[in-house]
């Protein structure tokens, strides 16, 4: 079974700053199926980036995706009012076929 | 956009029954890949299972053989059968969209499922 891992757990930031948030496998993420989500209280997850890299449509280009093989991470270039929120990382293909992180909260400093 | 709306959360008793359902719009459904996801109050996200087009099903161990996945694409319709229902089922059902990659593209709203006698 894989296993994700996200650290930190909470990160406190100020407006403009940069975010960088960690995603790690248990093993090997086959063909760089690794997704990340945003959720903001009260509301349904929002796809932000696909293939481990790959915005999602709509997305803003300040969020990019990182990483290969068990060793992931999602940047926020500048953190906007709106991206304090929690986001989590997902692998998909190996068994069980879709796993989630615990998640990472950015909230405001 | 691709607009899902679920229905038929609600109170249920442990041991209960009961079936969710999720109508899709905006999309040629009957070749959609359709997923079920949970979140318990203040948790995290938890894959259910999947129906794939065609009608073929994975489900996640927790409700492996408690629960069942349907769809009826002249109805544009998804459905979650949960039996023999615990305490621990207690969440909020989203229906999904899986995307040709693999990534969960198109979330429902959501419907609240609470098991408690």
């Amino acid at each position: 079974e894989t296993v994700l891992t996200q650290s930190p757990g909470t990160l406190s930031l100020s407006p403009g700053e940069r975010a960088t948030l960690s995603c790690r496998a248990s093993q090997s993420v086959s063909s760089n199926y690794l997704a990340w989500y945003q959720q903001k209280p009260g509301q349904a997850p929002r796809l932000l980036i696909y293939g481990a890299s790959s915005r999602a449509t709509g997305i803003p280009d300040r969020f990019s995706g990182s990483g290969s093989g068990t060793d992931f991470t999602l940047t926020i270039s500048r953190l906007e009012p709106e991206d304090f929120a929690v986001y989590y990382c997902q692998q998909y293909g190996s068994s069980p076929l879709f796993t989630f992180g615990p998640g990472t909260k950015v909230d405001i400093k | 956009e691709v607009p899902l709306v679920e229905s038929g959360g609600g109170l249920v008793k442990p041991g209960g029954s009961l079936r969710l359902s999720c109508v899709a719009s905006g999309f040629p459904f009957s070749h959609a890949w359709m997923n079920w996801v949970r979140q318990a109050p203040g948790k995290g996200l938890e894959w259910v299972g999947r129906i794939k087009n065609g009608g073929t099903t994975d489900f996640a161990a927790p409700v492996k053989g408690r629960f069942t996945i349907s769809r009826e694409d002249s109805k544009s319709t998804v459905s979650l059968q949960m039996n023999s229902l615990k305490s621990e089922d207690t969440a909020v059902y989203y229906c999904v969209w899986e995307a040709p990659e693999g990534s969960f593209a198109h979330w429902g709203q959501g419907t609240l499922v609470t098991v408690s006698s």
